[in-house]
């Protein structure tokens, strides 16, 4: 069955750097892409990104450009998230979800989320 | 960017009744090459992932009741309960995929037992 099996919990101090990791399987990695959302305490969904595990594009929320990055490694089905120079507000849930391989696409499959705390 | 409105922020309704939960784009989503709108919708129970009831905005998921049902074109969209449970207390989102990204999401809509 497809699964999205995300690392767990963080805790970060303000400036500090984390890297998320979303391990896939059931399907054919290569075959799609890797949305990436976040939900800070009691808020809605956040869209942050996406990269395609198809051909590598990806496209990011401009209010975290320069901040995020968004890879894959193939050959062990892996998707991973950086953040960088974090703070306070980056405290969320990070969700992994399945998306489409080049274009924008629905998730119908979605990681457990991992808890980013960000405090000094 | 395409926002994404949701009306109304919470609603109450009684067991057995019908939720209707609204969505509007700043913005068409329809594509007019295979006139599908590219909107989907989602539960979210607390402590859980999304899970995905309704994409191209009308198509239910696997497994997803036939109760939920979503209906809308171009810019407003609609989410219907037509006789809620008790298992149905959640928040819900409605989330555009069209064309280029952000692919963005409603701000959510609770929905609580009356």
């Amino acid at each position: 069955q497809v699964q999205l099996v995300q690392s767990g919990a963080e805790v970060k101090k303000p400036g500090a750097s984390v890297k998320v990791s979303c391990k896939a399987s059931g399907f054919s990695f290569t075959s799609y892409g890797v949305t990436w959302v976040r939900q800070a305490p009691g808020q809605g969904l956040e869209w942050m990104g996406w990269i395609s595990a198809y051909n590598g594009n990806t496209n990011y929320a401009q209010k975290l450009q320069g901040r995020v990055t968004m890879t894959t490694d193939t050959s062990t089905s892996t998707a991973y998230l950086e953040l960088r120079s974090l703070r306070s507000d980056d405290t969320a849930v990070y969700y992994c979800a399945r998306g489409g391989p080049t274009s924008g696409s629905y998730s119908p499959y979605w990681g457990q989320g991992t808890l980013v705390t960000v405090s000094s | 960017d395409i926002v994404m409105t949701q009306s109304p922020d919470s609603l109450a309704v009684s067991l057995g009744e019908r939720a209707t939960i609204y969505c509007k784009s700043s913005q068409t989503v329809l594509y007019s090459s295979n006139n599908k709108n590219s909107l989907a919708w989602y539960q979210q129970k607390p402590g859980q992932p999304p899970k995905l009831l309704i994409y191209w905005a009308s198509t239910r998921d696997s497994g997803v009741p036939d109760r939920f049902s979503g209906s809308g074109s171009g810019t407003d969209f609609t989410l219907t309960i037509s006789s809620l449970q008790a298992e149905d207390v959640a928040v819900y989102y409605c989330q555009q995929y069209y064309s280029t990204p952000p692919w963005t999401f409603g701000q959510g809509t609770k929905v609580e037992i009356k």
